[in-house]
């Protein structure tokens, strides 16, 4: 079955560490990006990538950052820099060439910091 | 720019009465329109999609929307409520200018009532 899957499902963070989430898709999708949820906020754009070795920062970039090696995988890595971590982050992927196209997304990751 | 905007952060309605989740939308060009839908700690999953094709859009188990550029509207809709409907709903625009951003709204939590 084609799809994307986050991992891992919940992870803990203590003060000053770097965790990186990982994102991989088998939907030979272009176009991968990552989201944060906080309640009542909705999603918000923390980085984009639309080709393999290139990405853009979203709306949230500040404290995280991102690679892209390889068409199917993304990992994001939340670091010390980012003062409030603790949300849902949701992966999502689209194949690129039309603004129709619809995203899928991942199960989430939740982040806490203890 | 584009935005979206979800006129209700939260409806409740029985079980086995209509549903109506609206969403109004801006856009400086034709706009693609999705609505998804969220359940507790899960990923987002799409309920249908608007494409130009058609104004009104059928879509998952049982909902439509209907494209109403006069209004700038894209409401969702369902004839009779379930309780496996309980969730968030999430209206979206995609940005057509090239940059394969999405524009999320707030989300609108739905009660049902037994």
């Amino acid at each position: 079955d084609g799809g994307i899957t986050q991992s891992p499902k919940y992870l803990f963070r203590k003060e000053g560490q770097n965790v990186t989430l990982s994102c991989e898709q088998n939907l030979n999708h272009d176009a991968m990006y990552w989201y944060r949820q906080d309640p009542g906020q909705g999603l918000r754009l923390i980085y984009y990538s639309q080709i393999v070795n290139d990405f853009q920062k979203g709306d949230i970039a500040e404290g995280y950052s991102v690679s892209r090696e390889k068409k199917e995988s993304f990992p994001l890595t939340v670091t010390s820099a980012q003062k409030n971590p603790t949300a849902f982050y949701l992966c999502a992927s689209t194949s690129s060439g039309s603004p129709y196209n619809e995203q899928f997304f991942g199960p989430g990751t939740r982040l806490t910091v203890l | 720019a584009q935005s979206v905007t979800q006129l209700d952060s939260h409806v409740s309605v029985s079980e086995g009465t209509p549903v109506l989740l609206r969403c109004n939308y801006s856009s400086s060009y034709s706009p693609s329109l999705f609505w998804y839908v969220q359940h507790p700690n899960k990923g987002l999953q799409l309920l249908l999609k608007y494409t130009s094709a058609a104004t009104l859009v059928k879509g998952i188990n049982g909902f439509e929307a209907e494209f109403k550029k006069s209004e700038t509207s894209f409401h969702l809709t369902k004839p009779s409520a379930h309780m496996s409907d309980a969730a968030e709903y999430f209206c979206v625009v995609s940005d057509d200018s090239g940059t394969y951003k999405y524009i999320f709204g707030t989300g609108t939590r739905l009660k049902v009532l037994a």
